[in-house]
């Protein structure tokens, strides 16, 4: 599976829009971008993921640039308890496919 | 979403003893769970795959004689930590991936393992 590179912390404010990013320059065509988060001592959650479309659910919106080689995480109205670590994996679609978790992005949202 | 549930969520042991931890899918079947450890300020680390009803394919450096994997039904993983020692204390979690689905893995919220 291709690695991710995530900014280690990143602040937002109450109220605004926190865009996460993402390099995978090395992904393949096959490989889906994943994104999760983890709240301080509890499993990760699933956000979304795509593989070359924008992509947008109730909780964010998956923005992946033509070339698939990056991608951003954008939560519209970050709130405190958007406040976790970020998780970019990339993953071979099917049954095959495995999460390797890197280090991720700690999202602090400030009042 | 789909549900998944760990079974004790946390668990003091002391050394030498053996820790049985349980996964389970509450709301779906999962032919593949996966099982992480996670030191403090770190990531997941993945451990092993499950497939329910085969032996468990194990990561690199992950001794299999020291995490017994067992996946005997399609909503129930076990993990069990034999002759547990203080450096095995972690936040053990463990995901499931949804037969015939999405291939969408949900994970479970963790066990925290203390050994003394």
């Amino acid at each position: 599976d291709a690695k991710t590179t995530q900014p280690t912390s990143m602040d937002c404010a109450e109220g605004r829009a926190a865009n996460l990013p993402c390099n995978h320059s090395t992904i393949s065509g096959n490989e889906y971008v994943y994104w999760y988060r983890q709240i301080h001592s509890q499993g990760p959650q699933y956000i979304i993921h795509g593989l070359k479309n924008n992509e947008t659910n109730e909780m964010a919106s998956l923005i992946i640039t033509e070339d698939r080689k990056s991608s951003t995480l954008i939560l519209p109205h970050a709130t405190l308890r958007d406040t976790a670590v970020y998780y970019c994996i990339v993953r071979v679609a099917g049954n095959t496919g495995k999460l390797i978790f890197g280090q991720g992005t700690t999202l602090q949202v400030k009042p | 979403g789909a549900v998944v549930s760990q079974h004790p969520s946390r668990v003091i042991c002391k050394s030498g003893t053996s820790v049985k931890i349980e996964c389970r899918s509450l709301d779906f079947q999962a032919t593949t769970m996966f099982w992480y450890r996670q030191f403090p300020k770190k990531s997941l680390m993945l451990m092993a795959t499950s497939n329910e009803g085969s032996k468990a394919t194990y990561e690199q450096g992950v001794e299999k004689d020291k995490f017994l994997i067992n996946h005997a039904s399609l909503t129930l993983s076990t993990l069990t930590v034999t002759s547990a020692h203080p450096e095995d204390s972690s936040f053990y979690i463990c995901s499931a991936r949804e037969a015939g689905g999405n291939n969408e893995q949900f994970f479970g919220p963790g066990t925290r393992l203390t050994v003394l």
